[in-house]
Formats: structure tokens, sequence, C-alpha cells
């Protein structure tokens, strides 16, 4: 059981470029997100998926675009990198709906650098 | 719309002395807790979780939270802090109700000295 894995884990962008982050979830979970990490605003939400074929903003969407493949696959994707997405992207997914607490399973984490 | 506040970005212990860590949350409905920790260039592990079903939660590693409503907290503690438990911590909430994605703190590195 590998849980939540991303790939790849260290990237470097010029400016303008596009990329690609993957995500995969073997647990079954029904929703999963997309976060960014920056020194001293803890993790914020970028964007979510709720269930398969659907996908929904969170606090930070812009130069951003998700697609949920399947279940289990989760993919964001940047169109033209710009310096402000230096960021730690962190992929997540958990079990959701009948009055379950959300805890959410983390992947290891996607490290970007826009130069 | 729910948000977390922790107080003290670094907190720094020696080892063997209490560890407190503040979280205090904003929300108009019943809400979800978590403390989750980071270790240096690794994903988040959850530490525990409030699920209303006691308001004290005890969570791995030796750590525990009280949930008190009176004063919207949810502080983790553990009695006695080790050298390992140096890592970054962060406070979250969740609801019930619209995306149920987690809103989190800013964090808090604990550093224990020896």
């Amino acid at each position: 059981n590998a849980g939540v894995t991303q790939t790849p884990k260290f990237q470097v962008l010029k400016t303008g470029q596009s990329m690609t982050l993957q995500c995969a979830q073997d647990m079954n979970h029904n929703s999963m997100y997309w976060y960014r990490q920056d020194p001293g605003m803890g993790l914020r939400l970028i964007y979510y998926s709720a269930s398969e074929g659907t996908t929904d903003k969170g606090e930070v969407p812009n130069g951003y675009n998700v697609s949920r493949l399947n279940k289990r696959e989760f993919s964001l994707r940047l169109e033209s990198a710009a310096p402000s997405q230096t960021s730690v992207y962190f992929c997540a997914s958990s079990e959701a709906g009948g009055g379950r607490p959300y805890e959410q399973y983390f992947g290891p984490g996607t490290r970007l650098t826009v130069t | 719309a729910q948000s977390v506040t922790q107080l003290g970005s670094h907190v720094s212990v020696s080892e063997g002395a209490l560890v407190l860590l503040r979280c205090n949350y904003s929300s108009s409905v019943p809400p979800y807790l978590f403390w989750y920790v980071q270790y240096p260039n690794q994903g988040l592990q959850l530490l525990l979780k409030y699920t209303s079903a006691a308001t004290l939660v005890k969570g791995i590693n030796g750590f525990e939270a009280e949930f008190k409503k009176s004063e919207t907290s949810f502080h983790l503690t553990k009695p006695s802090a080790h050298m390992s438990d140096a890592a970054e911590y962060f406070c979250a909430v969740s609801v019930d109700t619209g995306r149920r994605a987690l809103t989190f703190g800013s964090g808090t590195r604990l550093q224990v000295q020896p």
C-alpha cells in the first residue's frame, strides 16, 4: 500500500514553461486535493476534487489547472510558470461524507523552483 | 468560513520539558480539528484528530490535545519533549459543509534543546 504518491520530487522551470505534477492514491478515496506550502503561510488549497469527474477551485487557483483522470489520479498543471509559483506542492486524499472526520493523507511533496 | 490561528511561529523547549503548542479556531458550525506534524523534507503526518466523541484526544508519539469550545482552542501538549519531536506542527480545521477541505494554520516550528 503506497498511499499517496507524487512525481516528480523536484523540478526547476524557467519562467513561461509548463509542466504537470502527477498524483496517485491507492486507498480508494473519493476526494483529492492540491495544496501549496510557502514559508510562514501553512498550506493553502489550490484545487480539490470531491469525486471522480468533479473539480473545484480552492483559495489560490490562479495560474493552475487540474484534471481528475480517474478515481486514483489527480494532476496539477502549470501552463505558464511564474516565479511566484515557486513552492512545495502537496497532494492529499481522503474519504468524505457520512459525517466522518475528514482526515487527509498526504504525499511526500514536489519542490518546484521557477527561475 | 473557518480559520485557524497558531500562536508562536517558533517554540523552543529543553529535552524533558513540557511541550505546549497553541491553536485557536474560528468556525460558525461544529468543527473537526486536526494536528499534523511535518519532519524536514517530508509530507504531513496526522498526529491526532478531534471528532466530537471526546474533548481530550490522544495521538501518536505521546501527544494529546484538548478541545475547549468556550475558548475555541485545540492546544497540543506533550508532557516530556524528546529530541525526535523537533519538527513543524500544523493545526487544521474542517467542517461538514461545502468543500470539506482542510484550512491550515501557519505552523509552529518546535525546537528541542539538549
